[in-house]
């Protein structure tokens, strides 16, 4: 079956742009999440969504950026004003259910450059 | 802060066994995970302890004691597939599996 896709698979921007990353996650996972990868750094948590709810939006660096899930489905992460410091591969999770036993899949990410 | 700490690189020789340590900071420790991601790819997800002792899958083993904030991964019969990083990740509290990934562990397998 398919996975988790993500879109675009790059994407270069002007600093200062706004930008929309896309994450599709599995077919019925109630799940899903969002990470940043830096270059050197560990994976970092963003944002957790529970069907279209988002109890933990603890990890999102700033105002600049924002997620919305819609249909439990699909998920956009909008990043505002986009500074060189948000260079990194953005990647999606999703899971059946939230709980701990519950497996994360991970989409292939996005390559954002901030220029 | 959720510390995890684990070498940064390791090297290892085609056909042999290698051990990837990670120590973690205990307080609201939910279960231990280790992910394999090779380069420009997506993490895979490998194993998951929440209670201590070796958990063995194949060629890949994990190991958790929760007392001393410790586990390992590890690796038999080493192939040259294997190499990639290797993230280990501490679940938290939060009544979801809110999980903080270490910086990871390059292996490089030689022939």
């Amino acid at each position: 079956g398919a996975g988790v896709s993500q879109s675009p698979s790059n994407k270069v921007t002007e600093k200062g742009k706004d930008v929309e990353l896309r994450c599709d996650p599995i077919s019925g996972h109630t799940a899903l999440y969002w990470y940043r990868q830096s270059l050197g750094q560990g994976l970092e948590f963003l944002i957790y969504f529970q069907g279209n709810s988002a109890p933990d939006k603890s990890g999102l660096p700033s105002d600049r950026f924002s997620a919305e899930r819609t249909g439990g489905s699909v998920s956009t992460l909008t990043i505002q004003r986009t500074q060189q410091e948000d260079s990194a591969v953005y990647l999606c999770a999703s899971s059946l259910a939230g709980g701990m036993t519950n497996t994360q899949y991970f989409g292939p990410g996005t390559r954002l450059t901030v220029l | 802060g959720q510390n995890i700490d684990q070498p940064t690189e390791m090297t290892a020789t085609e056909g042999a066994i290698v051990q990837i340590n990670c120590t973690y900071q205990t307080s609201g420790f939910n279960g231990l995970f280790w992910y394999q991601q090779h380069a420009g790819e997506a993490p895979t997800f490998l194993s998951y302890n929440v209670l201590d002792g070796l958990e063995e899958k194949g060629r890949f083993s994990s190991f958790l004691s929760r007392s001393k904030g410790y586990s390992y991964l590890l690796l038999k019969e080493l192939q040259m597939k294997d190499s990639a990083s290797y993230l280990c990740a501490r679940g938290g509290s939060g009544g979801y599996q809110k999980v903080t990934f270490g910086i990871g562990t390059k292996l490089q397998v030689i022939p």
